[in-house]
């Protein structure tokens, strides 16, 4: 029934690994984004995918890479995780009209020891 | 470019007071967004503004545009606990972007 979902939802992981958050949407959106919210709870966009095709990609490291297989995922992959990397990641997802809101998964809590 | 910002970013308040959380934001825009988010949870959409003069309330919360001002409002009527929460206001830059607020950490004490 999750309109927005996330996995995994908590990820602790040393530096310099590997890994990869998934997320999917069962609300027919044809927008999904990538967000990152720091310990100050400030959302930064990272990426915006509509219909798989990539149409924001703001200044991340290239260590983050998205992949959309579907316009129902939206997957971010990191590589050489960071300390700095730590923080909470939301993917949401938007509907096609001018005003749609934008419906949130519940996080990813990345901890970089 | 389009900023948001939002004041007080930290407001601790008792029970049954009234308060109002600004949102301003610096180019055109005939939306504003108003959401809330509860502590280690997720962001939830709360209003939709629309357009100049918009206004619409959700048992004790009501907010308001002003696209001339520039100018959204987040009115607390009679704060109860449970509206504890940060708020965050966003604007849209482009039709599918939003651009956020800092948030404003609301804590309601009994």
């Amino acid at each position: 029934d999750t309109a927005v979902s996330q996995t995994p939802k908590y990820l602790v992981t040393q530096m310099g690994n590997d890994k990869s958050i998934k997320c999917e949407q069962n609300l027919g959106h044809d927008t999904m984004y990538w967000y990152k919210q720091d310990s100050k709870k400030f959302l930064k966009i990272m990426f915006s995918y509509n219909n798989k095709e990539l149409i924001i990609n703001e200044t991340v490291p290239n260590r983050f890479s998205p992949k959309s297989p579907d316009k129902a995922h939206l997957n971010l992959h990191i590589n050489s995780l960071e300390l700095g990397d730590s923080a909470v990641y939301f993917c949401a997802s938007r509907g096609t009209g001018v005003v749609e809101t934008q419906y949130f998964g519940p996080g990813t809590r990345l901890l970089v020891l | 470019e389009l900023k948001v910002e939002q004041n007080p970013l930290f407001l601790s308040m008792q029970e049954g007071k009234n308060y109002t959380i600004y949102c301003n934001y610096s180019t055109t825009s005939d939306r504003l967004y108003w959401y809330r988010q509860d502590p280690g949870k997720s962001l939830e959409s709360l209003f939709v503004l629309l357009s100049n003069g918009a206004v619409k309330q959700e048992g004790r919360l009501m907010a308001s545009l002003d696209t001339k001002a520039r100018l959204s409002t987040l009115h607390i009527t009679a704060a109860v606990h449970d509206l504890s929460a940060t708020y965050f206001c966003a604007a849209p830059r482009i039709s599918y972007q939003l651009i956020w607020g800092a948030g404003t950490k609301l804590i309601i004490k009994p």
